[in-house]
């Protein structure tokens, strides 16, 4: 079965160094992979999306992930962290054979400190 | 233009009311989905509509109850609902219905059950 693990419930990092939110996923076939960002009372926001061919992906807001299939991950970076990027973020994964049907992680909510 | 919006954003009810969700898009999307997060949780998907009919309902209560009168709008109707119903509700579109297409997401509605 397919399925998606964030590690690190809770990430804090001090403003203006490397973010870093781990995602791996389990998956047969090939993945579509998806991060996104939730703000406190709001809906979910796409920060990027993995198809397939390159495997670096860029996104919004400075952030971007890289598919590494040898190790079925899909990190989340931002190499200097913003007080504004204090959010959950959200892994997701969809693939052939599940319709149009995401499997989320469980979150990561990051924390931004001065 | 990625935008789906959701009314009201918040909503008391008592357990004995009828009250309604509503989302719109004008994206020209033909998947719509409904999706309850609870608090520190990924949201859970209810309720998928492709092309204006109901292709995924995850053993949903029939205290919820969807309705697409069209491919623009999608309504969650509420009736006898619990007080463990109370959630955020979050709507969501896509392209189309496969695994390779991205869902937006709507801003939410926060409905208390009293």
């Amino acid at each position: 079965a397919q399925s998606v693990t964030q590690l690190g419930s809770h990430v804090s990092v001090s403003e203006g160094a490397l973010v870093l939110l781990r995602c791996n996923y389990s998956s047969s076939v090939p993945p579509y992979l998806f991060w996104y960002v939730q703000y406190p009372n709001q809906g979910l926001q796409l920060l990027l999306k993995y198809t397939t061919g390159a495997t670096l992906v860029k996104g919004i807001n400075g952030f971007e992930a890289e598919f590494k299939k040898s190790e079925t991950s899909f990190h989340l970076t931002k190499p200097s962290a913003h007080m504004s990027d204090a959010a959950e973020y959200f892994c997701a994964v969809s693939f052939t054979g599940g319709g149009n049907k995401l499997t989320f992680g469980t979150g990561t909510q990051l924390k931004v400190e001065l | 233009d990625t935008e789906v919006t959701q009314t009201p954003k918040h909503l008391v009810m008592g357990m004995t009311n009828k009250k309604s969700l509503k989302c719109e898009q004008h994206m020209g999307h033909r998947a719509m989905y409904w999706y309850k997060q609870k608090a520190k949780k990924p949201p859970e998907l209810m309720f998928v509509y492709s092309y204006e009919k109901l292709s995924i309902n995850e053993s949903v209560p029939s205290r919820f109850s969807p309705e697409c009168p069209n491919s623009s709008l999608l309504n969650l109707h509420l009736h006898a609902l619990q007080p463990e119903d109370s959630a955020l509700y979050l709507c969501a579109s896509s392209q189309g219905d496969n695994y390779q297409e991205t869902q937006y997401f709507g801003p939410g509605t926060r409905l208390l059950v009293l």
